[in-house]
């Protein structure tokens, strides 16, 4: 059973640049989650897609996009990177007919912004 | 009042005892509830999930849910070196709501 993976596991960005991740859901599962973690502090939700759709997005600025393929993987892109993007990136998946919403968590991307 | 309240820590037991780690939410509308364990540098990884009110227990661990009360518990029973961890606390705000608010983490530390 394929769990979460995400690509790059670690990347080094200057400020101003661009930066995609990558995420492919847990086998089975059609709803990814994407999630900020800064040091010290529990993961914020940033949006979720579900049927290539952002479902629901949550308190961050237009600079930060997603997309969903039609196999559920999903890519998150973050335009004109501050040096307070520096985070861990974590891609959660779920399967959205259970309505539980039962999240599980893959590597995650480091992302230094300098 | 953040929506998702955790003590810090650290929280300290010897091996063997019962850790408690303690959470509060403040939206009443909430259903589902989690805790996810977070080894330092790695990403979380689900331990338990409750959604009705009273204990759930899986192994060693209890989840306990007190909706009335807005609160949600996990009781290690018998901690383990390798239980040191953050443990992150996360609810799930409403049946519409895809928004998961996660506290910020308390960190145990098991001691030998």
């Amino acid at each position: 059973d394929a769990g979460v993976t995400q690509s790059p596991t670690h990347l080094i960005k200057t400020r101003g640049q661009q930066v995609t991740l990558r995420c492919s859901p847990k086998s089975g599962h059609d709803t990814v989650s994407w999630y900020q973690q800064a040091l010290g502090q529990g993961p914020q939700f940033i949006f979720q897609y579900y049927e290539e759709e952002e479902r629901q997005r949550g308190n961050f600025p237009d600079r930060f996009s997603g997309h969903q393929f039609p196999n559920y993987s999903s890519e998150l892109n973050v335009n004109a990177l501050l040096l307070g993007d520096s985070a861990l990136y974590l891609c959660a998946s779920s399967l959205s007919r259970t309505n539980r919403d039962t999240q599980y968590f893959g590597p995650g991307t480091r992302l230094t912004v300098l | 009042q953040k929506e998702v309240e955790q003590n810090s820590g650290p929280l300290s037991v010897p091996e063997g005892a019962i850790a408690s780690l303690n959470c509060t939410y403040s939206d009443r509308g909430s259903q589902s509830f989690f805790w996810y364990r977070q080894y330092s540098g790695k990403s979380p990884e689900l331990i338990m999930f409750i959604y009705s009110n009273g204990d759930k227990e899986d192994g060693r661990f209890t989840a306990q849910l007190n909706k009335a009360s807005q609160y949600v518990s996990l009781l290690i029973r018998d901690s383990q070196p390798s239980d040191s961890a953050t443990y992150l606390c996360a609810v799930k705000l409403s049946e519409n709501n895809n928004d998961m608010r996660f506290g910020a983490g308390t960190r145990l530390t098991v001691k030998p």
